[in-house]
């Protein structure tokens, strides 16, 4: 079957950085997505990843390494209005997004 | 660009009525909607795949005959909820694509919060 596994809920302090892993079994590949939703709003996207390495984008960064079936989201300088739930989701081979349960960021003062 | 929107924002309703939400882009083409339901807490549920002027293709586990969906134009989806029941209460969004966008990225509506009394 296929699968995204993200951790559930992270923590982390205003100013300081912080890494969300994500890693997917899934029938083919056609990219890597990251998603940040705020409560009670849609998501809205943040990054795109279909090449291993890093893309950089400000204060956040997304990686990927397909052999690994792995993708992580880095976000620096962390603002109290990061804390959001970040949605990691994968497009399979028939271009469907297969979605992660999300990782939701608490950022503390 | 790539601007999706979704009416109503919100909607109650009463038990065993039908609910009709929209879904358009407003500055692009969607040969591709997707309508995604989600409950408080959870990820995105995909319920259906429609591209225009096709029939939708559900997911496993979705009435087709509860959650109508026309994908009539280029620019407007609707999803209809027919008899909804307190259970179908939740956040409902659509997204719509292109298949000609570089990314094959979806554009995400502000999504409808549905209660059903």
């Amino acid at each position: 079957g296929q699968n995204i596994d993200q951790p559930t809920e992270m923590t982390a302090t205003e100013g300081a950085i912080v890494q969300i892993n994500c890693t997917y079994q899934t029938s083919g590949f056609n990219g890597l997505f990251w998603y940040q939703q705020h409560a009670g709003e849609a998501p809205t996207f943040l990054s795109y990843n279909v090449l291993d390495g890093l893309e950089e984008k400000g204060r956040f960064s997304s990686f990927l390494s397909r052999s690994k079936g792995y993708s992580y989201l880095l976000l620096k300088e962390l603002q109290m209005k990061d804390s959001a739930s970040y949605l990691c989701a994968v497009m399979d081979s028939n271009y469907q997004l297969i979605w992660g349960a999300g990782t939701k960021l608490i950022i503390k003062p | 660009g790539a601007v999706v929107s979704q009416h109503p924002s919100w909607v109650i309703c009463k038990s065993g009525t039908s609910v009709k939400i929209e879904c358009r882009s407003l500055d692009f083409q969607a040969t591709t909607m997707f309508w995604y339901r989600q409950f408080p807490k959870q990820s995105l549920m995909l319920m259906a795949t429609s591209n225009e002027g096709s029939k939708a293709t559900y997911e496993q586990g979705v009435e087709k005959d509860k959650f109508l969906i026309n994908h009539a134009s280029l620019t407007l989806s609707t999803l209809t909820v027919t008899s909804a029941h307190p259970e179908d209460s939740s956040f409902y969004i659509c997204s719509a694509g292109n298949r000609d966008f570089s990314y094959n990225e979806q554009f995400f509506g502000p999504g409808t919060r549905l209660t059903v009394l």
